[in-house]
């Protein structure tokens, strides 16, 4: 069964930073791209961070480019996405999702862990 | 970037009825569109992907049409399960986007 487990949320000051994890399993990990999504309280989905099956290949939406970092390690099934200079426009439910090979869509999500930015 | 036009944003139906989402792109996006659901305290699930190849696992009662601008999904003979939020996402260009959602209300 795939599994995504999301951890590192929690309540942060703006200026912060933070590190957001995301365990994989119950496939090969390393053939899969991954994402982030990320969800404002009552708002839509928002794609924020795409990385490759191998981590060398990383793409991100204009609004975080330079300020979020998508990484992964394969060797651990494990994904991680640093946040930099939070703000409260950043608070979110953030979500890990196992991208198909061939189509840029979402097949398999985690549950979200929850980030709040706030003084 | 490609901006999704969902419509509408609250949908009212009773078990048993079909209903019609809408998902207009801002440009051509061929038929790179894909639908999810989103229930409370589940992990979102991909419903339809290619405008309209039903995911595995997704019930015929689903169904996508559309290419280019315009696209809808389409639920027959709803069932309880089916009461949720539903999106939209191109992936034809980078940034990829989400349409704003439907919740589909009892």
């Amino acid at each position: 069964e795939v599994q995504l487990v999301e951890s590192g949320g929690g309540l942060v000051q703006p200026g912060r930073s933070l590190k957001l994890s995301c365990a994989a399993s119950g496939f090969t990990f390393s053939t899969f791209p991954v994402a982030w999504v990320r969800q404002a309280p009552k708002k839509g989905l928002e794609w924020v961070a795409s990385i490759s099956s191998g981590g060398g290949v990383t793409y991100y939406p204009d609004s975080v480019k330079g300020k979020f970092t998508f990484s992964r390690y394969n060797a651990e099934s494990t994904l991680y996405l640093q946040i930099d200079s939070l703000r409260s426009e950043d608070t979110a439910s953030y979500y890990c999702a196992r991208r198909q090979v061939q189509l840029r869509v979402f097949d398999y999500w985690g549950q979200g862990v929850m980030v709040t930015v706030s003084s | 970037d490609v901006q999704m036009t969902q419509s509408p944003s609250y949908l009212a139906a009773s078990p048993g009825e079909s209903v019609s989402i809408s998902c207009k792109a801002s440009k051509s996006i061929s038929n790179n569109l894909a639908w999810y659901q989103e229930k409370p305290g589940k992990a979102n699930k991909l419903l339809i992907h290619s405008g309209s190849t039903l995911q595995s696992g997704t019930p015929s009662r689903f169904s996508g049409s559309g290419s280019g601008t315009d696209f809808t999904l389409t639920i027959r003979s709803l069932e309880s399960e089916d009461f949720a939020v539903y999106y939209c996402q191109q992936y034809n260009e980078y940034p990829l986007t989400f349409g704003s959602g439907t919740k589909l209300e009892i």
